[in-house]
């Protein structure tokens, strides 16, 4: 295994169209998050999966937004009428938790958006 | 909730000097976890080091230690005989103790540039 995979690595779209984003998590790990990273800012939570449930949700998170994890392995994030403001680094985590203590987030190399 | 603070968009250092990165950080909560991410350029995050707020004594990691003072809410970075390698955005994070709460609350970062 060789981290967290994250496809495709570039994506750019016409403002309006629909866009999908999938994140393979490292195989053992339960827990899966999504953050979105803009120019010169650190990276913002959108929500969380542990297993293929979704725990937590970001106010960032539009109605626009929708992301699963099917069967709890890799997840899908997709963004319905992309508008430009969507432009940004969509970035996958994964961690996992040991006896009593919870693993670091291991992060993915991210999908970089540009809405034209 | 939760704010991390870093207030230099940028610092440099001499190879094989040592440079200090400032972070801050507003919490109500009295457990919780701060970590030290680093970014390369077109690279995926990685995890620098990490401290558990309970534990006093400061983390290190073979060049990497930083200075956690709880009361002031603060937890700086010192990397020591710094490499070329070390250039990259540098970002500290915190997180929650309690259980359900995994996300990471970043700064707005740290670029760090190292001079041959």
């Amino acid at each position: 295994d060789t981290g967290v995979s994250q496809d495709p690595r570039h994506k750019i779209t016409k403002r309006g169209q629909n866009v999908t984003f999938r994140c393979d998590p490292i195989s053992e790990h339960n827990r899966l998050y999504w953050y979105r990273q803009t120019l010169g800012q650190g990276p913002e939570f959108l929500t969380y999966f542990q297993n293929e449930a979704q725990l937590e949700k970001s106010r960032l998170l539009s109605d626009r937004f929708s992301a699963e994890r099917p069967k709890g392995s890799f997840s899908t994030l997709e963004i319905q009428r992309t508008e430009q403001g969507d432009s940004a680094m969509y970035l996958c985590a994964s961690s996992s938790r040991l006896d009593t203590e919870d693993t670091e987030a291991f992060f993915g190399q991210g999908t970089r958006l540009t809405v034209v | 909730a939760q704010t991390v603070t870093q207030s230099q968009p940028e610092m440099s250092v001499q190879e094989a000097e040592t440079v200090t990165l400032s972070c801050t950080y507003d919490t109500s909560e009295s457990d919780y976890y701060l970590f030290w991410y680093k970014q390369p350029p077109s690279r995926q995050m990685i995890l620098v080091i990490r401290q558990e707020a309970y534990k006093q004594q400061n983390a290190t990691e073979n060049r990497f230690s930083v200075n956690f003072q709880k009361a002031a809410k603060s937890f700086s970075l010192k990397i020591s005989d710094s490499q070329l390698g070390d250039a990259a955005m540098y970002f500290c994070a915190y997180r929650s103790f309690g259980a359900g709460s995994y996300q990471l609350t970043f700064g707005k970062g740290t670029k760090l540039s190292v001079i041959p």
